[in-house]
């Protein structure tokens, strides 16, 4: 089926330094998510995108937080700067039409020593 | 605000035998309501999902799952399960208001072992 490619799996960072997550999305979609699971809770929802704009952000969405797809490439996720709260796994995800089907990296490991 | 409860963290069964994974929600109106599965280093995947209509739904690999409304329940079955269902399985709900917000409230999982 198709796929949603996280880069890179797992990524280790000071704590006040920026980082950059990676989301290569399934090529024909065209809303895109973030979804962060800290280790022992629920993936919570973060921010959803489309049309080059945020359409909707949750309160775990700080101002440290941004995201893009500057001309159909990665979908991104900057965090800047980290704080050691920002540790958790990252799902990328990405949906081509109205009907809520998802579809779901396998995640990136953010360690923020 | 919704939410989604999986009561049983781990679920142990052997090869062969049938499957019941619980979920229960909560949601003002009719929601949209989601299986997923993860297999090891592997994103999520969708299982089914119920809309409207057939409160029966069937999904991929011999899973299906009733949309309860009197109870607020999704549980998930599979008449026999086999040892490569090993996995982590979510139920997640999203608001059922006609457009695509990719809002998704998941539970927590549960971690189902299949031993032969």
């Amino acid at each position: 089926g198709p796929k949603v490619l996280q880069i890179p799996s797992h990524q280790i960072i000071d704590m006040g330094q920026m980082v950059t997550l990676n989301c290569d999305p399934v090529s024909n979609h065209l809303y895109f998510y973030w979804y962060k699971q800290i280790l022992g809770q629920q993936m919570e929802f973060l921010v959803n995108f489309y049309n080059g704009k945020v359409m909707e952000k949750s309160k775990l969405f700080k101002d440290q937080f941004s995201v893009e797809r500057p001309d159909g490439s990665y979908f991104t996720l900057k965090i800047q700067p980290t704080a050691l709260e920002d540790s958790a796994v990252y799902f990328c995800a990405s949906s081509g039409t109205r009907q809520n089907t998802l579809y779901f990296g396998a995640g990136t490991r953010l360690s923020v020593l | 605000a919704q939410s989604v409860t999986q009561p049983d963290a781990r679920v142990t069964v052997s090869e062969g035998a049938s499957l019941q994974l619980r979920c229960k929600y909560s949601y003002s109106g009719t929601p949209y309501l989601f299986w997923y599965v993860q297999y090891p280093r592997q994103g999520l995947q969708l299982l089914l999902k119920y809309y409207s209509g057939d409160p029966v739904v069937q999904g991929v690999n011999g899973f299906e799952a009733e949309f309860i409304k009197s109870n607020s329940s999704f549980h998930l079955r599979k008449a026999s399960v086999h040892w490569s269902d090993s996995a982590v399985y979510f139920c997640a709900v999203s608001a059922n208001t006609g457009a695509n917000t990719g809002k998704l409230t998941f539970g927590h999982g549960t971690i189902l072992r299949v031993h032969p």
